[in-house]
């Protein structure tokens, strides 16, 4: 159990335009989501933390213009990159939480297997 | 910022132990203690978790003292694929990742 999956896993596109992608958790509800960005050969960098039925809460530094982020039910949480450019090329990783945790623990964190953007 | 300090990186042989400290100073009384394995190009994967004391399961141990100011994770009898990036972690909300420890084995 506790799956979190993401779509696509890869994408290429053309600078300027926008990429949707996809994170999912199968077989639970959460009511939060967070989402990574991972440059080669660095740690995950939280971008943001994505509540279900509410605005997201970004971190310092990111812009959210530029980073759209939707979590529309309790199963799906969406990031677009928008006027994506060759910098925001980056392993985007989402984790979420299961709807039925009390807390006191970071476990019921599961973590999606990432989606690898490529900005030509 | 991160709140836990790792080695950046360590080399061991299959077959031995190895064993990975992080130093966690100000854990809070509600911080649990969570180990993450990431190999390339995939998402963190969960090894084990604690609060205090001993606890294992099947793929490790993780040892914490009283204090918990820091953390042992032990892998025990290691194979090549087990060389990825180690992510000690505390807290029970985000998470915010460290840079990690990138262990090497060889054969």
């Amino acid at each position: 159990g506790a799956v979190v999956s993401q779509h696509p896993s890869w994408v290429i596109c053309k600078s300027g335009t926008s990429v949707k992608i996809e994170c999912r958790s199968l077989d639970f509800q959460a009511t939060t989501m967070f989402w990574y960005r991972q440059f080669p050969k660095q740690s995950l960098m939280l971008m943001a933390t994505s509540n279900e039925g509410s605005k997201a809460t970004y971190e310092q530094g990111v812009e959210k213009d530029k980073f759209l982020i939707n979590h529309a039910s309790l199963t799906l949480s969406t990031l677009t990159v928008t006027s994506a450019h060759p910098e925001d090329s980056s392993f985007y990783i989402c984790s979420a939480r299961d709807r039925r945790s009390r807390g006191g623990g970071v476990n019921e964190q599961f973590f999606g297997p990432g989606t690898r953007l490529t900005v030509l | 910022l991160a709140k836990t300090t790792q080695p950046i990186s360590m080399d061991s042989y299959e077959g031995q132990e190895v064993n990975i400290t992080c130093s966690h100073n100000n854990i809070a009384t509600n911080d649990y203690i969570t180990w993450y394995q990431q190999f390339p190009s995939q998402g963190p994967r969960f090894i084990i978790q604690g609060y205090k004391t001993k606890v294992t399961n099947e793929v490790a141990s993780l040892f914490i003292p009283a204090d918990r100011k820091s953390s042992t994770l032990s892998l025990p009898r290691v194979s090549l694929s087990d060389t990825a990036v180690y992510y000690c972690l505390q807290g029970d909300d985000k998470i915010i990742f460290g840079k990690g420890t990138r262990l090497h084995i060889l054969p």
